[in-house]
């Protein structure tokens, strides 16, 4: 596609309920990330991805969260018996990695979780 | 380990008025500076970006940001506004030795007052 995409925009869960959600990357992009963002806050980072591969998952809050990519395209982030803290906005970016940092990161619009 | 701090959590400006808005880091390696535009209801937008070279980027939008490696500073400006600036910006920095982990700002939401 176009841009980056992500599903669904929105997710109400309950606390203790399992959600997935998913990211359409743009085609041929080989760099996936993942953040989270607080209300007021900055995205913090979450995971990466370099095609199917978890290069680095250090940003993830606890072992209730887990992604992943296995076809090096889609990406999915699952969080399990989600509670109350978990409620942010959820930001998936993709890539094209280059030599020399700075590589310019597109994002999607969001996944706004809420937990009640 | 850096950070990135972006001191004004809101910025009203009269439409057409110039407007700063600030950006410090810290980090004890070089770092890679960027800031990004959120507009409401849509995803995060690269502004400009600064590698290496000149210390005045421009960007899109007739955003303009300056490098400063003394004061640790990228602050982003532009000579007058319009209503449709209206966003959250949002600072961040990306250390040189890693292709892509962006440490963010809180952000800074420019308020265009007609």
């Amino acid at each position: 596609g176009a841009g980056v995409s992500q599903s669904p925009r929105y997710k109400v869960a309950k606390r203790g309920q399992d959600v997935a959600l998913r990211c359409d990357p743009i085609s041929g992009h080989v760099s996936l990330f993942w953040y989270q963002q607080a209300l007021g806050q900055g995205p913090e980072f979450l995971t990466y991805f370099q095609n199917e591969a978890q290069l680095d998952k250090s940003g993830l809050p606890s072992d209730r969260f887990f992604a992943e990519r296995p076809e090096g395209s889609v990406s999915t982030l699952k969080i399990q018996r989600t509670q109350q803290e978990d409620s942010a906005v959820y930001l998936c970016a993709s890539s094209q990695p280059k030599r020399q940092g700075g590589t310019e990161a597109f994002f999607g619009q969001g996944t706004r979780l809420t937990v009640v | 380990a850096q950070s990135v701090t972006q001191l004004d959590s809101q910025v009203p400006v009269f439409e057409e008025a110039p407007v700063e808005l600030r950006c410090n880091y810290s980090s004890s390696v070089s770092v890679y500076l960027f800031w990004y535009v959120q507009y409401p209801n849509q995803g995060l937008q690269l502004l400009l970006k600064y590698l290496s070279g000149s210390t005045l980027v421009k960007g899109i939008n007739g955003f303009e940001a300056e490098f400063n490696k003394s004061q640790t500073s990228f602050h982003l400006r532009k000579p007058s506004v319009h209503i449709s600036d209206t966003a959250e910006y949002f600072c961040a920095v990306c250390p040189s030795d890693s292709n892509y982990q962006l440490i963010w700002g809180a952000g800074t939401k420019l308020i265009i007052k007609p």
